[in-house]
Parts: structure tokens; sequence; C-alpha cells
């Protein structure tokens, strides 16, 4: 167990829909970071929020949004769904800052199928 | 931005023997270099890592080789077995304080009995 938690692990939804995926990221992680794996491929990095704020974003397709809460979890939003969006959405966090070792601690994924 | 490349995408191994897979980065300024196993369905865990200040580091059967100047690094797992078989993922990032890391697009590799 990462301590990372991902909610929901499975989610079945038609194109043109809109969804929520949820991360709680370990105790006192600052950083959360949002990673998309599609079929057979490799870990495409979205977006990394830290302390609330955004810090750093990649490929995040403009139909998708996240944000990190004053609790520290975080939500990735996906609207107007498309086939090709199911994938497997990884939540990682990390310490960050002075005493962070770098390492990621991935949740165990959301796994969205947009039929 | 970073771009991480990595060789080759599939490894097939007779059980005992080593494995090697490479990888390249692009930016010079990063300086952190994990590698991430992940067993089917499940989620990525780090196995190693090894910082620039570092040419080589060894954890048991497994280590990690870096040549910053060439800005490639390797990872080398000797007498495999069974449990090694998943797919393995390089990284790369600026820093251990928290920047992004960019991924290998993964091996898969598959140690038969």
């Amino acid at each position: 167990d990462s301590g990372v938690t991902q909610t929901p692990k499975h989610l079945i939804t038609a194109t043109g829909q809109r969804v929520t995926l949820r991360c709680s990221p370990r105790s006192g992680d600052l950083s959360v970071y949002w990673y998309q794996q599609s079929l057979d491929q490799g870990l495409q990095f979205l977006i990394q929020y830290y302390n609330g704020e955004e810090r750093a974003k990649g490929n995040i397709l403009e139909r998708f949004s996240a944000q990190q809460f004053p609790d520290l979890h975080s939500e990735l939003n996906l609207s107007s769904l498309e086939l090709g969006d199911s994938a497997l959405y990884f939540c990682a966090s990390s310490v960050s800052g002075r005493g962070g070792t770098g390492e990621l601690f991935f949740g165990e994924g959301s796994r969205l199928t947009v039929l | 931005g970073e771009n991480v490349e990595q060789h080759p995408s599939t490894l097939s191994v007779q059980e005992g023997d080593s494995a090697v897979i490479k990888c390249t980065y692009s930016d010079s300024a990063s300086n952190y270099f994990p590698w991430y196993k992940q067993e089917l369905g499940k989620r990525p865990q780090l196995i190693i890592d090894i910082r620039s200040n570092v040419g080589e580091k060894k954890d048991q059967r497994i280590a990690v080789t870096l040549n910053k100047t060439a800005k490639h690094f390797s990872l080398h797992i000797t007498e495999t077995q069974p449990e090694d078989s998943a797919v393995y993922f390089c990284a790369a990032s600026k820093s251990t304080s928290g920047s992004r890391l960019t991924f290998g697009e993964g091996t898969q590799l598959t140690v038969n009995p």
C-alpha cells in the first residue's frame, strides 16, 4: 500500500460525458501528479500541483482540468469524453522540498472506459 | 522539455541470464534518474534510482549506471527470476525536490523459466 488513494477504481461512461477522478495523497505529501497510461503505452505526465498551486503542466488536453484543494486532495476532471480518453489514470504524490527523495508514490489508478 | 527514450521495448531472457535496459535523455539539467517496475495490473513502484553525482549504484541483483556526458543511463538485472517479469520504466527529472518525472516508454521484460 503506497498510501495514495484513488477513486473510483473503475469507471465506464459514454462519449460526450464528464467524469471526475479523485486522489488523496500520502499524509504529509504536498505534491500531487496526474499521469495517463493508455493501453500498452508509457506514463504520460498531465499536471502537477504543489500545496494547492499548479506547478507544472504536461500534455493535458483543454477538455481536462484539475485542482488541488486545501486538504491537499486533488481531482482530475475529464469532459466531452472521447473513445481515445480510455486509459488508466494514475495519481502520485511526493514529499517535495527539503527532505524530498524524489520518489513518486503511485495510487492504484482509475481505469476509465469510454464507450 | 525533457525527452526520455528507452530501449528495447520488449526483452525476453532465460531465467538466470542478465537483462539490460537503456535510456537516453535530452535535458542536460536533469540530475535524478529513477527506475520503476510495473507488474501487470499494478501501480508503478520505485526499484532503484541514481543521482548525477554518482556513476553507478547497486542493490542486490539490480544496478544502474549513469553517463552524464553521453546523457544515458542503464538498468542491469543479474540472475533474472520469473518474478522479475514486468514493465520497467526509466525516468528523469531536474531535482529530487518535487520536479516532474518524464518517463520513457517502458520495456516489457519476460523471464522464461
